[in-house]
């Protein structure tokens, strides 16, 4: 599975947009891009995931650059309860699905 | 609520004993996987199991060892515990094989190990 890197820290203003980027230089092409996040002491929980296109829900949107070496995760109106450590992976989509390297991801603190 | 359930949620062990962690996977999903998560640090990939066979694992000893079951249920076994082996474990489930599932994978919300 390819590597990724994310800033260790960021923080962002209630109700503003938060942004957040993942290089994942080394991705292959048949590798997926997906997005975790971890409430204290929670499980992680998935957000969204995407190949090649920008993707949308009800979570967040994911924009993924044309040559898809980085992606950027986009809460559009951030709360309080969108701190938390956000998680960027890549990996093949085939029978080794489980195994995701899980870097040490991006600590987003939402302040008032 | 992800349909990950796991047990015990908190334990304490001593130096050298052995544990058992218990997950209970999404219904339908067939394949599990174990994470272990130190303090600080983001998840690490344990084993994971297919169709109740073990077909990845990452950089753990022998020690670490699982079964997968028909209905679903998983455990994660340790032995001979040490000291750094205190940590979250994750279970996380997913159904491979199915383009519409996006291969997601979905985490418990995991057990706490400590380890005296």
């Amino acid at each position: 599975d390819a590597k990724t890197t994310q800033p260790p820290s960021m923080d962002c203003a209630e109700g503003r947009a938060a942004n957040l980027p993942c290089n994942h230089s080394t991705i292959s092409g048949n590798e997926y891009v997906y997005w975790y996040r971890q409430i204290h002491s929670q499980g992680p929980q998935y957000i969204i995931h995407g190949l090649k296109n920008n993707e949308t829900n009800e979570m967040a949107s994911l924009i993924i650059t044309e040559d898809r070496k980085s992606s950027t995760l986009i809460l559009p109106h951030a709360t309080l309860r969108d701190t938390a450590v956000y998680y960027c992976i890549v990996r093949v989509f085939n029978t080794n699905a489980g195994k995701s390297t899980f870097g040490d991801g991006t600590t987003l603190t939402v302040k008032p | 609520e992800t349909g990950v359930t796991q047990s015990p949620t908190h334990l304490i062990k001593t130096r050298g004993q052995q544990v058992t962690l218990r997950c209970s996977s999404q219904s339908g999903h067939n394949t599990v996987s174990w994470y272990q998560q130190a303090l600080g640090q983001g998840p690490q990939f344990i084993f994971q199991y297919y169709r109740e066979e073990e077909n990845g694992r990452g950089n753990f000893p022998p020690r670490f060892s699982g079964l997968q079951f028909p209905n679903y249920s998983s455990e994660l076994n340790v032995n001979a515990l040490e000291l750094d082996d205190s940590a979250l474990y994750l279970c996380a489930s997913s159904l491979v094989g199915q383009l519409s599932s996006g291969n997601t994978i979905y985490f418990g919300e995991g057990s706490w190990l400590t380890v005296v």
